[in-house]
Order: C-alpha cells, then sequence, then structure tokens
C-alpha cells in the first residue's frame, strides 16, 4: 500500500532549538518525496523537494531508502516557523499523496 | 497575478442539499486536483483532472462530482449523499515542469447544518 505516515500531531520546540519533523513512507517504487507546509492564513505551499537536495529557509530532508524515512529539519528554530507542515509522496505522474500533518510550534 | 480562486470562501448547507464549489485558475495548468482537508486526517484526495473533460477519482470520491468542461474550471459537487460533508476544501493544479509542485488555492469551508 502507499501511505505517508507523519506520527506526531502537534511538535512543540522552544526558539533556537532543533527541529525534526518525522516522516515515513510506503511505496516499493523509487518513491518522490515532497515536504509542503501552510503558514497561518496562507496556501499550502511546497516547501522543498528530494530531488533537489536542497535547503530552504534552513530546512533540509533527506530521503533515507534503508529506513523508508524523509524526515524535515532545521538546527535552530524561529518563531516564524510555526506552521502545518505536511509530507507528500508521488507514486505516478498526477497522484500525490499526503501525509496527516504535523503542527510545529516554535515558543518564544 | 497568476493563481487560483475558489468560491465560495465559506458556505452553509442544509442537510439533504448539493452544493457546488467553485475553483477558477488562470495559470494554464493542465491537472487539477481536489482535496478533503479535515484535522488528524490530512489531506485526502476527492478527483483529479488530467487534462480537459477528463477526470479520475481520489481515494475518497463517494458523495461527490466534478466536471472539466474548460481548463480553467474544475467545479466540485458535494452530494446529498455524502456522508460527512463538513470540512474544508482545497483546490490546486500542477505546476508543469516543476516536480512535485501544486498550486493550492486558499479553500473553501463548507459546514453542512
Amino acid at each position: 500500500a502507499q501511505r505517508v505516515t507523519q506520527p506526531e500531531k502537534l511538535l512543540s520546540v522552544f526558539k533556537g532549538a532543533p527541529v525534526e519533523l518525522k516522516c515515513n513512507y510506503s511505496y516499493s517504487g523509487s518513491p518522490e518525496l515532497f515536504w509542503y507546509v501552510q503558514y497561518s492564513r496562507q496556501r499550502l505551499q511546497l516547501l522543498l523537494r528530494h530531488i533537489s537536495r536542497e535547503s530552504i529557509k534552513g530546512f533540509t530532508a533527506d530521503l533515507n531508502k534503508g529506513e523508508t524515512s524523509f524526515h524535515l529539519k532545521k538546527p535552530f528554530a524561529q518563531e516564524e516557523d510555526s506552521a502545518m507542515y505536511y509530507c507528500a509522496l508521488i507514486p505516478g505522474t498526477y497522484k500525490y499523496i499526503f501525509g496527516t500533518g504535523t503542527r510545529l510550534k516554535v515558543l518564544a | 497575478d497568476g493563481g487560483i480562486t475558489q468560491s465560495p470562501k465559506y458556505l452553509f448547507r442544509k442537510e439533504g442539499q448539493n452544493v457546488t464549489l467553485s475553483c477558477e485558475q488562470n495559470l494554464n495548468h493542465d491537472a487539477m486536483y481536489w482535496y478533503r482537508q479535515d484535522p488528524g486526517q490530512g489531506l485526502r484526495l476527492i478527483y483529479y483532472s488530467q487534462i480537459v473533460n477528463d477526470f479520475q477519482k481520489g481515494d475518497i470520491a463517494e458523495g461527490y462530482s466534478v466536471s472539466r468542461e474548460k481548463k480553467e474550471s474544475f467545479p466540485l459537487t458535494v452530494t446529498s449523499a455524502q456522508k460527512n460533508p463538513t470540512a474544508f476544501y482545497l483546490c490546486a493544479s500542477k505546476v508543469p515542469r516543476a516536480p512535485g509542485e501544486l498550486f493550492f488555492g486558499e479553500g473553501s469551508r463548507l459546514t453542512v447544518l
């Protein structure tokens, strides 16, 4: 079965602390994985894609095929990082599968 | 400015009534999507359309219907057959030549009284 699992509904960290948002996937093929973010009162938008191996707003995510994970990390959290984060898997060209999301709260 | 416009933003309906949510895009994107967003359940795919006059059921299509008569428009009808229609509905389009990128609208919140 094709599935994306985000085990934490809510993650609270203090400003300046490291952040790791967990994402595990289930897919038999070669996965395409992404992180989307939804800030308060804004549209859901793409944050980063695994194939780019990029760092966006200080966030990085590494695909670990052995552990079937794609965790999102940031070394030092900022208050403006508070948002809802969704991990997404694309098993085919057009179908997107989203996880249940993790709400990140960065405390001052 | 290019984008996706969803209307209405808020909608109330009585049980047993059908309601249609509008989604219009001026991005010239071919593929469009409808997702339902519920707390704790994330985004679940209702329908998607790759091109005009073509659409496919997603994971939770029961009780919903769509049409794609024009490239710019992908309306979603929530029928009385949908058992639990109160939710936040998101429309999106696929950004061409940008792997994995969907452009989302601001959403429509439907409340059934």
